[in-house]
């Protein structure tokens, strides 16, 4: 397995601008998670699902932030519209809640957002 | 509310000398304590967690209930040990969801 699997790695856009970050999680896990961090804040929970229902988004900035979950291997986090403050690297995790390595999150690499 | 606190932001010791990266936690519970790492240019990775009581790459922590504590240590320090450290906390009943803290900055000198 590849692991988290993010896409972009790296994305610069200009202020206003709608950006949409990709995550695939690993096959079989049943939660993923969406992470910002920061220099300032460090790492924050923005939402997390759970067999691909949103359980907590309340980490979620502001209503210019989105995230869907359409299926088990695929999840979307939308900022529209976008601004020089949500310039940070947006994280992605996923876990299972079973097995092994129980509630271990696996993380992806990450996504660099600068917001111009 | 669950909160967890790592007091240093940074971290700087000498190779050989023994390291200890503070976190403080708040939950009216029974947690369950972890901590990750994040090397230089690579993802962040779960080191231990407080149930396995494992020892991985030398690091050992001691969840201290009643200092509310999971301070992570090693007794000798190695150059590659340099990274990003974060202690996290999960809810009584299997919670998924992870508190972070802000994270403590090691750097092993030579």
């Amino acid at each position: 397995d590849a692991g988290v699997i993010q896409s972009p790695r790296h994305e610069v856009t200009e202020m206003g601008q709608e950006v949409t970050l990709r995550c695939k999680p690993i096959s079989g896990h049943n939660s993923l998670f969406w992470y910002r961090q920061t220099m300032m804040r460090g790492l924050e929970l923005l939402i997390y699902f759970n067999n691909n229902v949103p359980i907590d988004d309340s980490g979620m900035p502001e209503d210019r932030f989105s995230a869907k979950m359409p299926n088990a291997s695929f999840s979307t986090l939308k900022i529209q519209p976008s601004e020089p403050r949500d310039s940070a690297v947006y994280f992605c995790a996923s876990s299972s809640a079973t097995g092994a390595n129980y509630n271990e999150q696996f993380f992806g690499p990450g996504t660099r957002l600068t917001v111009l | 509310a669950q909160r967890v606190t790592q007091p240093e932001k940074l971290l700087s010791v000498f190779k050989g000398a023994p390291v200890e990266l503070k976190c403080n936690y708040s939950y009216s519970g029974s947690p369950e304590l972890f901590w990750y790492v994040q090397y230089s240019r690579q993802r962040l990775q779960l080191l231990l967690r407080h149930i396995s009581r494992e020892s991985i790459k030398g690091f050992t922590a001691d969840l201290n209930k009643g200092e509310t504590s999971f301070h992570l240590k090693k007794p000798f320090a190695q150059e590659e040990d340099s990274a990003m450290y974060y202690c996290a906390l999960s809810g009584q009943g299997g919670s998924e969801k992870l508190v972070f803290g802000k994270g403590t900055k090691l750097t092993v000198n030579p």
